[in-house]
């Protein structure tokens, strides 16, 4: 069964430095990864999708990568602003059960001025 | 604007009722899900539809049951078997299981 881990739970940063995310998954049969961000008492909004066959994905300040053999991804935020303040989820969609969005529990990250 | 609405937005049930949440989308997505979230939890999936009139159990459909009679519409009813029933509830769609999901607003349903 699919495991979708992400650590640290809680991340507290200065703003203007680097934001780095983790995320680890236990089965590499994955269609794909996708990154979301979702702020207190709302929806999730998505931020990068990464399909099985690529390495990362990039849009403005936010790069993720993918390594499917190690079962990793990172999700990168350059130069954190307060507005980045939010819980960081990942999700893989396995391909043993179709439509089966496999979630972890988050990252909350607060970024102080 | 394309997107997925979710109503109401708050929901109070009572001791005994069956609740309904209501999903929309204007994406023309095959595909749609419920998920549950508890706090400090992940989003757990509780029933998915791949087609029209065509929908599967996720992980914890106990106590749910949901209908797909039209392509932009996927409502969700939570039973009086549903124990424990407080919780966010979010709407998400995609075209398939290799492409992008996306979430509407979510529903708090409280029990009282």
């Amino acid at each position: 069964k699919q495991e979708v881990t992400q650590i640290p739970a809680a991340l507290s940063v200065p703003e203007g430095e680097n934001l780095v995310l983790n995320c680890s998954f236990t089965d590499s049969a994955i269609y794909n990864l996708q990154w979301f961000r979702q702020d207190p008492g709302k929806g999730l909004t998505s931020l990068l999708l990464i399909q099985s066959s690529q390495r990362e994905q990039t849009s403005g300040r936010l790069n993720a990568s993918l390594d499917k053999s190690s079962g990793r991804s990172t999700l990168y935020i350059a130069a954190s602003q307060p507005g980045d303040s939010a819980t960081y989820l990942c999700a893989v969609f396995t391909t043993d059960s179709w439509g089966k969005l496999q979630f972890g529990a988050g990252t909350q990250v607060v970024v102080t001025p | 604007d394309g997107g997925i609405t979710q109503s109401p937005k708050y929901l109070f049930r009572k001791e005994g009722q069956n609740v309904t949440l209501s999903c929309e989308q204007n994406l023309n997505h095959d595909a749609m899900y419920w998920y549950r979230q508890d706090p400090g939890q992940g989003l757990r999936l509780i029933y998915y539809s791949q087609i029209v009139n065509d929908f599967q159990k996720g992980d914890i459909a106990e106590g749910y049951s949901v209908s797909r009679e039209k392509k932009e519409s996927f409502p969700l009813t939570v039973t009086s078997a549903q124990k424990n029933p407080t919780a966010f509830y979010l709407c998400a769609s995609s075209y398939g299981s290799n492409t992008e999901a996306f979430f509407g607003q979510g529903t708090r349903l409280t029990v009282v």
